[in-house]
């Protein structure tokens, strides 16, 4: 079975700096999904950014950006620039490429605070 | 378009008592998967319907069930509600059931069983 961890319950960043969150993540298949989450307080889940596990490159998606590392199966995401709106709970998740239905699998998540 | 849209917002139950949520996927999405999130942890997957049809379940029991609609939009019933069934649900759609096809997430129902 697949799992994602995510070791850091909690992170803080002053607003415009940098932060980084943590991703690992366990499985057996070669071709999958990564993706990072943010629900802010109340409000609905949305997609940050997606890796595709044979694209070599990292994604990026404007201030956010992922280091893809696949022979450690690791997955973090970069926050550059942070700001007030950016301060929510992150959820790492993963998906096989191949079968036919949609199970993804999420880590326990990261809330990350912005300090103005 | 329209968003992907839950109700009610908040629910509080019974023990052993029966419970509907209900869930309109976004326009054009023919897709839809549910979730379960418990206070402090990530959604986990319930089940997933595609074209009226169970396609895919996470580790939940049969008297977690579902529907859905020519229109697609979906319905999740849970049996003999347990304390431990108190959670955020939400649901998803997406425009296929495989492939990197993003999913949208409505804003979920709080349910309270006491």
């Amino acid at each position: 079975a697949q799992t994602v961890t995510q070791s850091q319950p909690e992170m803080s960043v002053q607003e415009a700096e940098t932060v980084t969150l943590s991703c690992t993540y366990d499985t057996s298949e070669s071709d999958y999904y990564l993706f990072w989450y943010k629900q802010p307080p109340s409000r609905q889940m949305i997609l940050v950014i997606r890796q595709e596990a044979y694209k070599q490159q990292n994604a990026t998606e404007n201030r956010f950006s992922v280091n893809f590392q696949k022979a450690a199966k690791s997955f973090s995401l970069k926050i550059s620039d942070s700001q007030l709106g950016d301060a929510a709970m992150y959820f790492c998740a993963y998906r096989r490429h191949s079968g036919g239905y949609q199970k993804v699998t999420f880590g326990i998540g990261t809330k990350l605070q912005v300090i103005p | 378009e329209t968003g992907v849209t839950q109700s009610p917002t908040h629910l509080i139950k019974t023990r052993g008592q029966q419970v509907t949520l209900r869930c309109s996927s976004q326009s054009g999405h023919n897709t839809v998967s549910w979730y379960q999130q418990a206070l402090g942890q990530g959604p986990q997957f319930i089940f997933q319907y595609y074209r009226e049809e169970e396609n895919g379940r996470g580790n939940f029991p049969p008297r977690f069930s579902g529907l859905q609609f020519p229109n697609y939009s979906s319905e999740l019933n849970v049996n003999a509600l347990e304390l431990d069934d108190s959670a955020l649900y939400l649901c998803a759609s997406s425009l296929d059931p495989s492939g990197g096809y993003e999913q949208y997430f409505g804003p979920g129902t709080r349910l309270t069983v006491t």
